[in-house]
């Protein structure tokens, strides 16, 4: 099954910075998600966009979907310490042997500098 | 919140055992999986169940097997762990199959010596 390719691998930003975060897929999606992992911790889900939206919000989190392009952004304003985490995007496939499934991306390690 | 729990944080294990790797959600899901994280390879699904007694394999199935008996447990088998199996395992639960979250638990750092 596919998996998300995410870009950068690593980013590093100072505090109040915006950052920016690319995964791009090659098949066909139902719903990309996206989640953080704090260090040695589990992941925690931050935000799900389905295949026919093309933005979605939720706090400082801004989520873009082009299905077209079969890429999707996050970006997080006005960035805190507490940010620094690694970002997961998650592809849940459209159907086949594949439906219901969940595949992760190799994650962002995001640092915020305070 | 939906609380998943990992039976133990860390694990060590030798060649050859056979390793248990227990999670329990909270929550009345359907859905469970098991994924293991490596550096450099994110999340790699191994197992997944939709439903009590129901498991599908997943990307890596090769080396696990898993059980549930029951709704709320997921169990992960190693049925002769290898050192290749030295890794960060997650277990996460889901409501249905497409538009919920996947809630994870904190993990199993298992080392296999």
């Amino acid at each position: 099954s596919q998996q998300g390719e995410e870009d950068p691998q690593a980013l590093s930003i100072q505090e109040g910075e915006n950052a920016t975060m690319n995964c791009s897929y090659k098949t066909s999606i139902n719903n990309l998600q996206w989640y953080r992992q704090n260090s040695g911790r589990g992941l925690v889900h931050l935000i799900l966009i389905r295949s026919n939206e093309r933005e979605k919000h939720s706090g400082r989190l801004r989520v873009t979907l082009d299905t077209s392009k079969k890429s999707s952004s996050l970006l997080i304003t006005a960035s805190r310490a507490a940010d620094t985490a690694s970002y997961f995007c998650a592809l849940a496939n459209a159907g086949g042997t594949s439906y219901g499934k969940l595949t992760f991306g190799q994650g962002t390690i995001l640092t915020v500098h305070p | 919140d939906v609380k998943v729990t990992q039976s133990s944080r860390y694990l060590v294990k030798r060649t050859g055992e056979k390793v248990f790797l227990e999670c329990v959600q909270d929550m009345d899901h359907e859905n469970m999986f098991w994924y293991r994280q490596d550096p450099g390879l994110g999340l790699r699904l191994i197992y997944f169940s939709y439903d009590v007694k129901m498991k599908e394999k997943g990307d890596i199935p090769e080396g696990y097997s898993v059980s549930r008996e029951k709704k709320e447990r997921f169990s992960l088998i190693l049925e002769s762990a290898s050192t290749n199996q030295t890794s960060m395992y997650l277990c996460a639960s889901r409501r249905g199959r497409l538009f919920s979250p996947l809630h994870f638990g904190n993990g199993t750092r298992l080392t296999v010596t």
